[in-house]
């Protein structure tokens, strides 16, 4: 299974907003609406942002939404705040054999 | 408060084997799956290995497919990854997270527990 495409980079000012890509195939991120991102801070565990393309756990911004069209998923993040800069992963499920996979990865700067 | 507290990491020559370890706690541990997740240095997450909340169903990445077993005791609210013929790249910070009520994401994740193997 063949990791997720997401840019290596993004970066925006405080108060803008950003929207990371991430490009699966039409075995994951086309078939199933499956979709979950994670926010990584330096030396920290994972977070889980958003799950099932578009549904945000309790307890996380109303700035992070999430959004698929065919075999790309988006995470944008509206009024950039400084405690944002992190890195971000986006995953699918991938069904067949029961497997998930992740994206490289995206690291978000705050200028 | 949820937790999960790995433990287990350490030092492996190619060819070993070690067995990783996860407390939980704050939740009822047997309705979740939960998976383990790894984090080569400075690399970016790579699903391992999937157990079902009653320890009935595994489901592994074909990387580590035949090599490592992933176990629970719900008795003891423990997860378990038992790793054997580690290769070099198998090193990296291995995570135990709590599948969401839907399997489909990781909701809570543990602090990770190193593994390096290497000669």
């Amino acid at each position: 299974q063949s990791a997720l495409t997401q840019p290596a980079s993004v970066s925006g000012s405080p108060g803008q907003s950003i929207t990371i890509s991430c490009t699966g195939t039409s075995s994951d991120v086309g078939s199933y609406n499956l979709v979950s991102w994670y926010q990584q801070h330096p030396g920290k565990a994972p977070k889980l942002m958003i799950y099932e393309v578009s549904k945000r756990p309790s307890g996380v911004s109303n700035r992070f939404s999430g959004s698929k069209s065919g075999n790309t998923a988006s995470l944008t993040i509206s009024g950039l705040q400084a405690e944002d800069e992190a890195d971000y992963y986006c995953c699918s499920y991938a069904g067949s054999s029961i497997s998930w996979v992740f994206g490289g990865g995206t690291k978000l700067t705050v200028l | 408060e949820v937790q999960l507290v790995e433990s287990g990491g350490g030092v492996v020559q190619p060819g070993g084997s070690l067995r990783l370890s996860c407390a939980a706690s704050g939740f009822t541990f047997d309705d979740y799956a939960m998976h383990w997740v790894r984090q080569a240095p400075g690399k970016g997450l790579e699903w391992v290995s999937l157990i079902s909340g009653d320890g009935g169903s595994t489901y592994y990445a074909d990387s580590v497919k035949g090599r490592f077993t992933i176990s629970r005791d719900n008795s003891k609210n423990s997860l378990y990854l038992q790793m054997n013929s580690l290769r070099t790249e198998d090193t990296a910070l291995y995570y135990c997270a709590k599948a969401n009520s839907g399997w489909y994401a990781f909701d809570i994740w543990g602090q990770g527990t190193m593994v390096t193997v290497s000669s």
